[in-house]
């Protein structure tokens, strides 16, 4: 079974702070991580996805295999990450392109 | 594009009445799904389709029914409305369902039953 576990519900720093944002996994396969941005009135989104190896936004994101954790993280936070985050996992050997959600963390950037 | 569209935005109902909400993307995706988002539970699929006539539950099908007719529309039901059916329903598209894949989502629709 798969799983995606964000052990902080709420997340909290201040206007230049590094941030991070925890994702654990439990997964016997291949996996594929990705983390999607939901910011107050705006649908969720994309922000960065492991394979691609991109910073968005400042932010980045490393698959540990041997942690099973893929943290996203970003070394001078702003107002404007004020968001809603989530951790999603998929099979990439699975037919179906399931994505499996953790419960997100709502990151605060206070000024 | 319009992208995923979703209506309505907003609804009430009463316990034991009916909806369909609707969800249409322009982006000729093969796959589109539909969760349901609760404070502290994340996002939970409720049911999913890869193709026009093919349709699978996810993790929470109780109380739901969705078809497929066309590539752009996947309708979702509520038969009997219960106050648990109370969420945030947001239905999504990606292109391959082969492949782990970008989904798009739509705005939502918030949905209050009494």
């Amino acid at each position: 079974a798969q799983r995606v576990t964000q052990p902080e519900k709420l997340l909290s720093v201040f206007k230049g702070a590094p941030v991070e944002l925890k994702c654990n996994y439990s997964y016997s396969g291949s996996p594929e991580l990705f983390w999607y941005v939901q910011y107050s009135r705006q649908r969720l989104q994309l922000l960065l996805r492991h394979i691609s190896r991109e910073s968005i936004k400042g932010f980045t994101a490393d698959l540990n295999k041997g942690e099973t954790s893929f943290h996203l993280k970003k070394p001078f936070a702003q107002e404007e990450d004020s968001a809603m985050y989530y951790c999603a996992l998929a099979d990439r050997g699975s037919t179906l392109g399931r994505l499996y959600f953790g419960r997100g963390t709502q990151l605060t950037v206070w000024p | 594009n319009a992208g995923v569209t979703q209506t309505p935005k907003f609804q009430v109902l009463k316990t034991g009445q009916s909806m369909t909400l609707q969800c249409a993307q322009d982006m000729n995706h093969e796959y589109m799904s539909w969760y349901r988002q609760d404070p502290g539970m994340g996002l939970r699929l409720i049911h999913y389709s890869v193709g026009a006539g093919i349709t699978d539950q996810g993790e929470v099908p109780n109380g739901y029914n969705v078809s497929r007719s066309t590539t752009e529309d996947f309708p979702l039901r509520l038969l009997s409305a219960a106050p648990s059916q109370t969420s945030v329903y947001f239905c999504a598209s990606s292109y391959s369902f082969t492949l782990p894949d970008t989904q798009y989502f739509g705005p939502g629709t918030r949905l209050t039953v009494l």
